[in-house]
């Protein structure tokens, strides 16, 4: 069974860099996209970005200020959100794609919450 | 940017079909997914490529999509399916959810 986790700091100060990793177990990170989605509390989903073997993608309205990284090795994916406001308090999961067909999720860790605040 | 677009609530009365519509432009040539998530959990794969229900979704969950349209078809509903829920499309090697509709079952 596919399991993650993410882990990080529950606070940030804005303007500060907002750092996550994903620990992947059962499957290996080498294989498959690996993604990162966020939710603001009260609102809905919004996808942040995914990486895979060969190359990655972002959402065009954080691309300016995000990053996504993979560590074979520790079977690791992280996130890096930059400049972060307000705005960007939210639960932030990792999630993975299977890479058949068309993109859909089907393992979710539990879920972390980053608040931006001073 | 691509968008969908989801009524922000649906309700059913238990032993229902409750149906739950996700829009977006020619949606029909996408792949369309589905989650239900419910309050405090992470969001549950319910169908995917339109119509595969994922191991241990129950049968009373399908879904179509043709057109601009795609729909989640929840059979005799249950006081347990009472969630949020989100469809998602793959458009051009980015991930875009709808905003989710809350379905209460009452």
């Amino acid at each position: 069974q596919v399991q993650l986790q993410e882990s990080g700091p529950g606070l940030v100060k804005p303007s500060e860099t907002l750092s996550l990793t994903c620990t992947v177990s059962g499957a290996s990170i080498s294989s498959y996209y690996w993604s990162w989605i966020r939710q603001p509390p009260g609102k809905g989903l919004e996808w942040v970005a995914y990486i895979y073997h060969s190359g990655s993608s972002y959402n065009p309205s954080l691309k300016s200020r995000v990053s996504i990284s993979a560590d074979t090795f520790k079977n690791q994916f992280s996130l890096e959100l930059r400049s972060v406001t307000a705005a960007d308090t939210a639960v932030y999961y990792c999630a993975r794609w299977d890479g058949t067909g068309s993109f859909y999720l089907d393992f979710w860790g539990q879920g972390a919450l980053v608040t931006v605040s001073s | 940017s691509y968008e969908l677009t989801q009524p922000p609530s649906v309700s059913v009365s238990p032993g229902q079909t409750a149906s739950i519509s996700c829009s977006g432009d020619n949606l029909g040539g996408k792949y369309v997914s589905w989650y239900q998530q419910k309050p405090g959990q992470s969001p549950v794969l319910v169908i995917y490529h339109d119509t595969k229900r994922p191991s241990g979704i129950p049968e009373r969950f399908s879904g179509s999509n043709s057109g601009n349209a795609a729909t989640l078809t929840i059979s005799g509903t249950q006081a347990m399916d009472e969630s949020d829920y989100y469809c998602q499309a793959w458009d051009s090697s980015f991930v875009v959810f709808g905003g989710g509709t809350k379905l209460a079952v009452l």
